[in-house]
């Protein structure tokens, strides 16, 4: 079983909608919940970061952390035709930092005008 | 401005002509990656360098070298591709104690 899973899409929503993307995992090692943003012939750019379990706000986007179900979710409110991309979530455990990550494969999101 | 540089963007080669993909970063980042990123794979990481002259094999490292004699410099070589290399590389940095990784725009690799 692969540490970390992700439903790759595509996922297709009306602008205005709320998106929900989510990842589960099997290492309960896991201390470090990232989500990264990937446009399009573009690198992966880091979106939230969260550590251990909880809730995090920035602006549209909202992460959540569910470490006693290895659940992570990526919330986006308002969606925007902007917010078309790949989304990668990606983890570790507190002993190597941001040296090596655990990624899922990317969730494809579009968001229709 | 902080950056992850890769060169070339594109590269389209035959098989078993060995090539280099340059990978700088100007942050004085400690620690740097490569990736092949393929449909239905994602992400997986070829090679890493914890600093200068130190470098450990990743998940898929077969058919790769890395080299690290500068700290802002990490190449990759295929010293002879093959069509299963054909593939969307990502050169990425990270500083010490940092959660973060840097990535580089791309390299798109095809091997005839």
């Amino acid at each position: 079983q692969k540490e970390v899973e992700q439903d790759p899409g595509p996922l297709s929503v009306p602008e205005g909608a709320i998106v929900s993307l989510n990842c589960t995992y099997s290492n309960s090692a896991f201390q470090y919940f990232m989500w990264y943003r990937q446009y399009s012939r573009k690198g992966p750019e880091l979106l939230m970061y969260t550590y251990s379990s909880g809730n995090k706000e920035d602006g549209r986007f909202t992460a959540q952390v569910d470490k006693s179900s290895k659940y992570i979710s990526l919330f986006i409110r308002d969606s925007q035709p902007s917010d078309s991309a790949t989304y990668l979530c990606a983890m570790n455990s507190a002993s190597n930092s941001g040296y090596a990550l655990n990624f899922g494969k990317g969730t494809s999101l579009l968001v229709t005008p | 401005e902080a950056q992850v540089t890769q060169n070339p963007r594109y590269l389209i080669t035959v098989t078993g002509k060995k090539l280099t993909v340059t990978c700088s970063q100007n942050m004085n980042h400690e620690y740097m990656s490569w990736y092949r990123q393929d449909p239905g794979l994602g992400l997986r990481q070829i090679y890493y360098s914890m600093n200068v002259e130190v470098t450990d094999k990743g998940d898929v490292p077969e058919g790769y070298k890395v080299s690290r004699k500068e700290k802002r410099n990490f190449p990759l070589i295929l010293e002879s591709p093959s069509p299963n290399q054909t593939s969307l590389y990502f050169c990425a940095s990270t500083g010490q104690g940092s959660y973060e990784q840097y990535f580089g725009p791309g390299t798109r690799l095809t091997v005839t």
